[in-house]
């Protein structure tokens, strides 16, 4: 089957700290995965997608194909950085698969 | 020139009501989404329909009955509403596949009373 794990609810880091949010998946095959974040009030959208292998906003997400890994990386959050963050799996079903979303809260 | 839009933003009903939720793409897009988030943030597709036809129908009751009259719209229609299809629903659409990014509308928030 098919599946993403966050298993983070919800992440804290004061700004300008490091911050990492998880992700695992599920999938025998050659995943496509994305980042995709909700900021309070607006609508979800992509964040970064791993065959683009860029850096959006200074995160950066690196696929791990041997611990099934997508997790999203920013050496120093900023406040505007909190959000909600879903890693999304697109496998053989012709769906997106999201997991279920990492809260991030940045404090000043 | 909003590319993904819904109406309504907020919809609030009785439980046992009827009611639809319209959703619009001028992206020139084939491919459609519905996904339901619920209380817990939790998202999950809920149909999917390329260039009117239907892809995707992600075990949903009956009652939620999808209408694509042409490709740049797809509308969510519910049948005798209840307590817990209270969600926010969103919109996507997709240049082709599920592997094309995703544009998600602003959301739709239904509340049933």
């Amino acid at each position: 089957a098919q599946r993403v794990t966050q298993p983070e609810k919800l992440l804290s880091v004061f700004k300008g700290a490091p911050v990492e949010l998880k992700c695992n998946y599920s999938y025998s095959g050659s995943p496509e995965l994305f980042w995709y974040v909700q900021y309070s009030r607006q609508r979800l959208q992509l964040l970064l997608r791993h065959i683009s292998r860029e850096s959006i906003k200074g995160f950066t997400a690196d696929l791990n194909k041997g611990e099934t890994s997508f997790h999203l990386k920013k050496p120093f959050a900023q406040e505007e950085d909190s959000a909600m963050y879903y890693c999304a799996l697109s496998g053989s079903t012709d769906k997106l698969i999201f997991g279920t979303g990492t809260r991030l809260q940045v404090f000043p | 020139d909003t590319a993904v839009s819904q109406t309504p933003k907020y919809l609030v009903t009785q439980m046992g009501n009827d009611k639809s939720i319209k959703c619009e793409q001028n992206l020139g897009h084939d491919t459609m989404y519905w996904y339901k988030q619920d209380s817990k943030k939790f998202l999950k597709i809920m149909f999917s329909y390329n260039n009117k036809e239907l892809i995707i129908n992600e075990t949903v009751p009956n009652r939620f009955s999808p209408k694509s009259p042409d490709k740049a719209h797809l509308n969510l229609h519910i049948n005798s509403l209840e307590l817990g299809d209270s969600a926010v629903y969103f919109c996507a659409s997709s240049l082709s596949g599920s592997s094309d990014t995703q544009y998600f509308g602003p959301g739709t928030r239904l509340t049933v009373l």
